[in-house]
């Protein structure tokens, strides 16, 4: 697609559970971004990669939370034992290094996690 | 703590008026963006500025970013009803394209 797709866009799990989220990119793009963002709040960086490595990933909570980017394009994001706390949105952005001018990224609609 | 402050937290204005909102840190920034939420969607890019004391026009909207590149202002001349959003700036590290976010400032702007 044109555009960056996250599944599921809404996610609703009881304390405890595994959850997965799923970030598609736009093609071609090689920054990958995943923020959590709560209510009236703005994005929480939490992890980015160039390529498959994770370049940055000191904003992950703690060690519950995990990301994988294994051929450099799609992305997962998994939240082991979720609790009551991890509820969010989930939102992922790509973008297009270039050595010219600044990053820019584009965001997906974000996917929704109620943990109950 | 946020490492971009942006102030007011919130705005409500009618329409016709003029405003501005801030952000500020005690960072240096390779570039600053700002960017426009609504509910349910992601942030749109609005505007990139690179260089310090740029100032950048987007029809109503005037961006502008300090000399010393750690803070940002948005004036929006003749605020409208569509202009109600969520606004976000994001500062851009050096040398490594960490992006970090304000926690913005939620526009209303009232017919």
């Amino acid at each position: 697609g044109a555009g960056v797709s996250q599944t599921p866009s809404n996610k609703v799990t009881e304390k405890g559970k595994y959850v997965e989220l799923r970030c598609d990119p736009i093609s071609g793009h090689t920054a990958l971004y995943w923020y959590r963002q709560s209510l009236g709040q703005g994005p929480e960086f939490l992890i980015y990669f160039q390529g498959t490595g994770a370049a940055d990933d000191s904003g992950l909570p703690n060690d519950r939370f995990f990301a994988v980017r294994p051929e450099g394009s799609v992305s997962t994001l998994k939240i082991q034992r979720t609790e009551r706390g991890d509820s969010a949105v989930y939102l992922c952005a790509s973008s297009l290094m270039t050595f010219s001018g600044a990053n820019v990224l584009t965001f997906g609609a974000g996917s929704r996690l109620t943990v109950l | 703590t946020q490492l971009l402050e942006q102030s007011p937290q919130f705005l409500s204005i009618q329409e016709g008026e003029n405003l501005t909102v801030y952000c500020n840190s005690s960072s240096v920034f390779s570039s600053l963006q700002w960017y426009r939420q609504e509910p349910g969607e992601g942030p749109v890019l609005l505007v990139t500025v690179v260089t310090g004391g740029e100032v950048k026009k987007l029809k109503r909207l005037t961006f502008q970013f300090g000399d010393a590149r750690k803070d940002s202002s948005l004036h929006i001349t003749a605020a409208q009803p569509g202009d109600t959003g969520l606004y976000l700036c994001a500062g851009e590290g050096f040398g490594n394209n960490d992006m970090r976010f304000g926690a913005g400032t939620r526009l209303t702007v009232k017919p």
